[in-house]
């Protein structure tokens, strides 16, 4: 009964591959995020979904490439890893509301620590 | 990119002692979240703040969304070795976009 969960926990690879992240959430949430949490713990956000589609690109490189299936599923596909990509990345799910609604409260997964050597 | 500072940032405290930290920004926000993160983990939301002025307790934790609606608070009371992670303070920005503090580190000395 998870409430958000990510695929794979941990994800090790080599410089220039390509590697996808999968994120599910049960929560009936329509909208969708991915973080990206570096070495100092500064968590920044990537994208937001809503309703399956692209609201936010925090000016993320192209490489990256989010995916959402439907509002349950947030994937994401990097492309040509990098060095600099190694970090935890981290999807959320809210409902989506009006700003400073009640129900704007958003929930992490347990993150997917990326690796790339 | 955008983060809400966030102070102190680290505090080593011992057990039974009260703690406060606090996030301010120069924009205006709407609502205000409060998450720990223990090692390995993702963060978990303790507390979220609605109005100006409101203060919302959870437990322990008693959070305040400041009345400039530019700055939040977090007090725990009488701290225990479990609280001992890292506390984030969230801004809502716009209707799909939070910005997040840079960090509490909490140890608590038995």
């Amino acid at each position: 009964d998870t409430a958000v969960s990510q695929t794979p926990k941990y994800l090790v690879t080599q410089m220039g591959n390509d590697k996808s992240i999968k994120c599910e959430q049960n929560l009936g949430h329509d909208t969708m995020y991915w973080y990206k949490q570096d070495s100092k713990k500064f968590l920044k956000i990537m994208f937001s979904y809503n309703n399956k589609e692209l609201i936010i690109n925090e000016t993320v490189p192209n490489r990256f490439s989010p995916k959402s299936p439907d509002k349950a599923h947030l994937n994401l596909h990097i492309n040509s890893l990098e060095l600099g990509d190694s970090a935890v990345y981290f999807c959320a799910s809210s409902h989506w509301g009006y700003s400073g609604g009640r129900n704007n409260e958003q929930f992490f997964g347990p993150g997917t620590r990326l690796t790339v050597l | 990119g955008q983060q809400l500072n966030q102070s102190p940032q680290s505090m080593f405290i011992q057990e039974g002692e009260d703690v406060s930290m606090n996030c301010t920004s120069s924009s205006i926000f709407n609502t205000w979240l409060w998450y720990k993160q223990e090692p390995g983990e993702g963060p978990v939301l303790l507390i979220a703040l609605y109005k100006a002025g409101e203060l919302t307790s959870n437990g322990r934790l008693t959070a305040q969304f400041g009345i400039t609606r530019k700055d939040s608070f977090l007090n725990i009371s009488a701290s225990i070795p479990s609280d001992v992670g890292i506390y984030f303070c969230a801004g809502q920005l716009g209707t799909y976009k939070y910005i997040f503090g840079t960090g509490t580190r909490l140890k608590v000395l038995a």
